[in-house]
């Protein structure tokens, strides 16, 4: 049982290139989220997922795209990289008995 | 904007020592509380998850929710090196699962 994986761990980018955040998850969650973390700023949320087949915004969307492809996984996409998405990116997946949210061991992306 | 806030430390304790660790928010109409603990370079993982008002207990750790001051508190006991981590607080907003995460408070456990 591997929990949540992310890939990849580590990434540098140029402005304006494009890449996507892999996640996935084997505990059969129906709900899972992409959050980004940046010094002294806590977690944010990007996007979420509420069950397979549909999206919604969190705080900070712009820039950002998603896509549930099934139950197990779900992407998160930059498609021009700027300077001020350099963060650390965690997807999570919530278990729904206790709410608690399990999260992947993030990716490091750097925009130059 | 739903908020949720802690003190950003860092909060030195000596080991063995209790360590408290605050969090206050701003839904009154929030039902549930998490705590993690997260270690540098690492992600978040679940330390304890509160529902009721008073305390809740694991091992060393304590949970403790007052809805009417709208606070959660951690208390660590007997506090060791290993506990060194930022603690983060997460509460969902009333009517949702999508929590909003605090800054975190870290913890210093000096021997």
């Amino acid at each position: 049982n591997a929990g949540v994986t992310q890939t990849p761990k580590f990434q540098v980018l140029k402005t304006g290139q494009s890449m996507t955040l892999q996640c996935a998850q084997d505990m059969n969650h129906n709900s899972m989220y992409w959050y980004r973390q940046d010094p002294g700023m806590g977690l944010r949320l990007i996007y979420y997922s509420a069950s397979e087949g549909t999206t919604d915004k969190g705080e900070v969307p712009n820039g950002y795209n998603v896509s549930r492809l099934n139950k197990r996984e779900f992407s998160l996409r930059l498609e021009s990289a700027a300077p001020s998405q350099t963060s650390v990116y965690f997807c999570a997946s919530r278990t729904g008995s206790t709410d608690t949210q399990y999260f992947g061991p993030g990716t490091r992306l750097t925009v130059l | 904007q739903k908020e949720v806030e802690q003190n950003s430390g860092p909060l030195s304790v000596p080991e063995g020592a209790i360590a408290s660790l605050n969090c206050t928010y701003s839904d009154r109409g929030s039902q549930s509380f998490f705590w993690y603990r997260q270690y540098s370079g690492k992600s978040p993982e679940l330390i304890m998850f509160i529902y009721s008002n008073g305390d809740k207990e694991d091992g060393r750790f304590t949970a403790q929710l007052n809805k009417a001051s709208q606070y959660v508190s951690l208390l660590i006991r007997d506090s060791q090196p290993s506990d060194s981590a930022t603690y983060l607080c997460a509460v969902p907003s009333g009517g949702s699962y999508i929590p909003t995460f605090g800054r975190g408070t870290s913890l210093i456990v000096h021997p």
